[in-house]
């Protein structure tokens, strides 16, 4: 079975500065692994994705996470936040063959102060 | 540009009523799901289909039921609507083997009277 685990539900920085929101997984295989953002009133837009590729992983807007194997994390930084950053994010896990495919993370509310 | 569609991104309904909400999606994609998320309760899978005509319960499917006939749609029914089934609903698609990322729409937020 599949888990994920985010670490903070809310995450405050001021903006130029680092953003890091945290996310623990537990897989019996080699899952697939998404960042995704959700502004107010929307849906869930694809930050990137980890698909058993390269481990560091780029994404839109300046985003990028870290594939850890041995620590089984997958967190997600960025490193100058900007206001348009301030929205919930989730971490989800994808175990192949898996038919109803994602787990999801509980959220984390980034909040991004001027 | 691909796109997943649903067809009102807000609604208000009596309770009682019979309520579909509708969902396409241009990706050619296999799998199609319905999610319901909640304040402090995250995403909770309703109902997820894998093929036309094929439909798996997902977390929460009590009161819901969908509907497969055609690929690229996948509908969501509220039998009898009722105040607890106000909320966000989002549905996605992905292709199969679990490698793909999930599409999502822009959601319907249902309210019930």
């Amino acid at each position: 079975a599949q888990s994920v685990t985010q670490l903070d539900s809310h995450v405050s920085v001021s903006e130029g500065t680092p953003v890091l929101l945290r996310c623990n997984y537990s897989s019996s295989y080699s899952p697939s692994l998404f960042w995704y953002v959700q502004h107010p009133n929307k849906g869930l837009q694809l930050l990137l994705k980890y698909t058993s590729a390269a481990t560091l992983v780029k994404g839109i807007n300046g985003f990028e996470a870290e594939f850890k194997k041995s620590e089984t994390s997958f967190h997600l930084t960025k490193p100058s936040a900007h206001m348009s950053d301030a929205a919930e994010y989730f971490c989800v896990v994808s175990e192949p063959g898996s038919a109803r495919q994602l787990t999801f993370g509980s959220g984390t509310q980034l909040t991004v102060l001027p | 540009d691909v796109k997943v569609t649903q067809s009102s991104r807000y609604l208000v309904k009596r309770t009682g009523e019979k309520v579909f909400l509708e969902c396409v999606q241009d990706m050619d994609h296999e799998n199609m799901f319905w999610y319901r998320q909640d304040p402090g309760l995250g995403l909770r899978l309703i109902y997820f289909s894998y093929d036309v005509k094929m439909k798996e319960k997902g977390d929460i499917p009590e009161g819901y039921s969908v509907s497969r006939e055609k690929k690229e749609r996948f509908s969501l029914i509220l039998e009898s609507a009722s105040t607890n089934q106000t909320s966000m609903y989002l549905c996605a698609s992905s292709l199969t083997g679990g490698q793909g990322a999930a599409a999502f729409g822009d959601g319907t937020r249902l309210s019930i009277l």
